[in-house]
């Protein structure tokens, strides 16, 4: 496609079950991040990766959280035992190696994770 | 730690009126970017802004970047309802890699 495609667009689990987002870069867009979203909170920075490697994972918030990329594209981000704080809307975004000075990142639409 | 501090975090105007969102830093930032969220959506860049003391114009939006590229200001000439939403700024810095520090954003409602 033409944009960031992320998946499920919302997610509602139950206190302590694992859950699964999915995201979708642009092809040929060799960094990806990831970004939460919450009420009164701004976006936050999770992790970021360039190709298959997380150079930088300093804001997942706790060891239940953990992302992975495979063939340099698609990325999971997995939540363990989720808590209800995780709730949420978690935002990937992606950006062309070569994207110069300006840094410009595209977004997904977002998941939206309610835990109950 | 960088942080920015956007303000106001609510803003409710006429149709027609101007407004103008800011963003403070202690940090200086390599670069800032403006960006608008609808609901249900990922933010859309607007404008990026590289050099101290740069504006940019993008129609009825000005943008400006602090000389010391501390701080970063968006202002909406004749607001239109169509200017609804969510609008964030975010600093790139620190990193060679594009990592951005996100103000707390302003939601911005124009009545017609």
């Amino acid at each position: 496609g033409a944009g960031v495609s992320q998946s499920p667009s919302n997610k509602v689990t139950e206190k302590g079950k694992d859950v699964e987002l999915r995201c979708d870069p642009i092809s040929g867009h060799t960094a990806l991040y990831w970004y939460r979203q919450s009420l009164g909170q701004g976006l936050e920075f999770l992790i970021y990766f360039q190709g298959n490697s997380a150079p930088d994972k300093s804001g997942l918030p706790s060891d239940r959280f953990s992302a992975e990329r495979t063939g340099g594209s698609v990325s999971t981000l997995t939540i363990q035992r989720t808590q209800q704080e995780d709730s949420a809307v978690y935002l990937c975004a992606s950006r062309h190696r070569l994207g110069g000075g300006g840094n410009e990142q595209f977004f997904g639409p977002g998941t939206r994770l309610t835990v109950l | 730690t960088q942080l920015l501090e956007q303000s106001p975090q609510f803003l409710s105007i006429q149709e027609g009126e101007n407004l103008t969102v800011y963003c403070n830093s202690s940090s200086v930032f390599s670069s800032l970017q403006w960006y608008r969220q609808e609901p249900g959506e990922g933010p859309v860049l607007l404008v990026t802004v590289v050099t101290g003391g740069e504006v940019k114009k993008l129609k009825r939006l000005t943008f400006q970047f602090g000389d010391a590229r501390k701080d970063s200001s968006l202002h909406i000439t004749a607001a239109q309802t169509g200017d609804t939403g969510l609008y964030l700024c975010a600093g790139a810095g620190g990193t060679s890699y594009g990592k951005l520090t996100f103000g707390q954003g302003t939601i911005l409602t124009v009545h017609p």
